[in-house]
């Protein structure tokens, strides 16, 4: 069974750096990219980026290119999504996500989804 | 960047009463393989996102049957044949043809009346 299980909410004051996480199990790590989604209070969904845990190849939305860095770490099957100097605006709940199938190079239709972490930024 | 829009963006329904969203892409998803790379989701209160629809009409598995998903190029819908209690919450859209840059929808609430 495909599972992506994300690290626990935070509550930080602005300026401060974050790092948070998504761990894969159950299927082949290396071979799918994951994603992340923010979703601000009340609003809905925004696709941050992707990265690929096979080498670490990183590819961001227009949005976010610059506010965010991705990471992963092979041995521990995990991503991570990180900020050097939050802001309040950085509150929100932010998903991971696994696509659902991958095909002529690309992978599509995001299927497995994390429980989502919860980021309050506020001082 | 492919603009998703979506409407109603708010649905009362009645359940037993057949629901039904709209979604327009900017752009057409029609790839030249012959897919249309369009993707529904609910997000249920207090949940992440489930994938209803992929491929613009195909179910995702543990999908209900009364969810169906049809359209072409730039103009897609979801209908829900009977709704049920359960169905409640945020629907979106989402267009994968710039895979991985994808783009959702506003959203559509659907509530009961």
């Amino acid at each position: 069974e495909v599972q992506l299980v994300q690290s626990g909410p935070e509550v930080k004051k602005p300026g401060e750096s974050l790092k948070i996480s998504c761990t894969g199990s159950g299927y082949s790590f290396p071979s799918y990219w994951l994603g992340w989604v923010r979703q601000t209070p009340g609003k809905g969904l925004e696709w941050m980026g992707i990265i690929y845990p096979s080498n670490s190849d990183s590819i961001y939305s227009p949005s976010f290119q610059g506010q965010v860095t991705f990471s992963a770490d092979r041995s521990l099957r995990t991503v991570y999504l990180q900020w050097s100097s939050l802001q309040a605006s950085d509150t929100a709940i932010y998903f991971c996500a696994r696509a659902r199938y991958c095909s002529g190079g690309g992978c599509y239709s995001p299927e497995y989804w994390g429980q989502g972490t919860l980021v309050i930024v506020s001082s | 960047d492919i603009v998703m829009t979506q409407s109603p963006l708010s649905l009362p329904v009645t359940p037993g009463e057949p629901a039904s969203i709209s979604c327009r892409s900017s752009q057409s998803l029609l790839h030249r393989n012959g897919y249309n790379y369009l993707d529904w989701y609910l997000q249920k209160p207090g949940q992440s996102p489930q994938l209803l629809i992929y491929l613009g009409s195909d179910r995702a598995s543990g999908v209900p049957d009364r969810f169906s998903g049809s359209g072409s190029g730039t103009n897609f819908t979801l209908k829900i044949s009977r709704v049920e209690a359960e169905d409640v919450g945020v629907y979106y859209c989402m267009q994968g043809l710039e895979s991985p840059r994808f783009t959702f929808g506003p959203g559509t609430k659907v509530d009961l009346k």
